[in-house]
């Protein structure tokens, strides 16, 4: 099955700074990959995803790169603010099979002032 | 955009006793529901996979006589632990997929979670 490896675990930056949050995955087969934030006792939210067919999205402040031949997509956020603190995990799905998303192990971001 | 429910938030009970979580999407129709738990500082962890009308698909390690699901119906899926103990306690999350819009099948829709405490 789907293996998603995160990192780093934990990430703290100061406010204005980037964070980038790398995940890999096993199956070449996967083809859909969300990022999800996930605030302290909340649920997940979709913050960005990226299909196989393109190499990169980008959306404001946050985008998302995949390269397939490594099998590894990354997470970028420019100019960070306090509420982009939070859990981020990504997450990987073969859509051809539509069976389950298989989650990383998340990364704690911290943005200090 | 597509929502799911969740239903409690929070429970308290005792050990021993049974509870039920109920997850509904409220403006689609959910074809398959997933269960999750997830314990402080760890990532979701599948429970289960259910499909409607269909038994649920549970995850190697997940008792399935302990952790009842039913979906019934394409708005409803039921989560029941049976005989909570202490460790039983967790986040509980569902989330739904289904048909929303042409271009959003893949996309899984979280509920809000259920704080379950088992005292």
């Amino acid at each position: 099955g789907e293996n998603v490896e995160q990192h780093p675990s934990t990430l703290s930056v100061q406010e204005g700074d980037s964070a980038v949050i790398k995940c890999t995955y096993s199956d070449s087969a996967s083809n859909y990959f969300p990022w999800y934030k996930q605030e302290l006792g909340k649920r997940p939210q979709l913050i960005i995803d990226i299909r196989s067919n393109v190499g990169e999205k980008k959306d404001q402040r946050i985008a998302v790169t995949l390269n397939k031949t490594a099998k590894h997509f990354s997470l970028h956020i420019t100019e960070t603010q306090p509420e982009d603190s939070a859990v981020y995990f990504c997450a990987a799905i073969n859509t051809g099979t539509a069976s389950k998303l298989t989650f990383g192990t998340g990364t704690r971001l911290q943005v200090t002032l | 955009g597509a929502v799911v429910s969740q239903h409690p938030s929070r429970v308290i009970c005792k050990s021993g006793t049974s509870v039920k979580i109920e997850c509904r999407s409220l403006d689609f129709q959910a074809t398959t529901m997933f269960w999750y738990r997830q314990f402080p500082k760890q990532s979701l962890m599948l429970m289960a996979t259910s499909n409607e009308g269909s038994k649920a698909t549970y995850e190697q390690g997940v008792e399935k006589d302990k952790f009842l699901i039913n979906h019934a119906s394409l708005t409803l899926s039921t989560l029941t632990v049976t005989s909570a103990h202490p460790e039983d306690s967790s986040f509980y999350i569902c989330s739904a997929r289904g048909m929303v819009g042409l271009n959003s099948y893949n996309e899984q829709f979280f509920g809000p979670g259920t704080r379950l405490t088992v005292l």
